[in-house]
């Protein structure tokens, strides 16, 4: 089964509204990131965050490692926010595996 | 700082071809990943090299599948006899390794991969 899952699939926003997008862990992980992809696109590290909470701009992340989940909260979301935002662990000094993502739609 | 940089960025092969994907890492950076995007799968590891060793192919398919870092300044990932199914995205992806921020991924732009 999936190792990395996400919530929300899929997010549908009005500008100036917060978001919280969740990631959890079947297996104990030593590290995760964020990413952002915006459609067709690269990947762009977002966080890279081991544990504690991280702020960046409008973007904050908080990870629990001992309860194997990580949160990224947007808030005032702009239309420019809009795109997928992947979540990855890193385990045992493995290669990341992805999470599948969750799509955030902002309009006007 | 270009970033990695993957060539070919778009590559149409027909079925039974072979195709070879480019990646050049960050310079200095000593770990290069490949991954694969499709929208049914998402993002799947096939494999990743830390100072040119390669260290997990565990996601590489084990038939047609290879990959090489025969210097620090380039990796190639090649597919043999290439199938509709093996169509997608092929990220290079590498990072500085060692601790904290260190081992943030920087991704490239990715190969487009259309098998005929």
């Amino acid at each position: 089964g999936q190792q990395v899952q996400q919530s929300p699939t899929s997010l549908v926003l009005q500008e100036g509204e917060n978001a919280e997008l969740q990631c959890n862990f079947s297996t104990s992980l030593n590290s995760m990131q964020w990413f952002y992809q915006r459609p067709g696109g690269s990947l762009v590290s977002v966080f890279y965050n081991p544990s504690g909470t991280k702020q960046s701009g409008r973007l904050t992340s908080t990870t629990v490692i001992k309860e194997r989940r990580s949160s990224l909260h947007i808030s005032s979301s702009q239309i420019t926010d809009s795109g997928t935002y992947l979540c990855a662990m890193e385990r045992g000094g493995r290669a990341l595996i992805f999470g599948t993502g969750t799509t955030v739609s902002v309009s006007p | 700082n270009a970033g990695v940089i993957q060539t070919p960025r778009h590559k149409v092969t027909g079925k039974g071809q072979e195709a070879t994907l480019w990646c050049e890492p960050i310079s200095g950076h000593s770990a290069v990943f490949w991954y694969r995007q499709t929208i049914v799968q998402g993002l799947e590891f096939l494999t990743y090299f830390r100072n040119q060793a390669p260290i997990d192919d565990s996601g590489m398919p084990k038939e047609r599948f290879s990959a090489q870092m025969p210097n620090q300044s380039h990796s190639t990932l090649k597919i043999q006899s290439t199938q509709p199914q093996d169509s997608a995205v092929y990220l290079c992806a590498s990072s500085a390794g060692g601790g904290s921020s260190q081992n943030t991924l920087y991704f490239g732009a990715g190969t487009r991969l259309s098998v005929l």
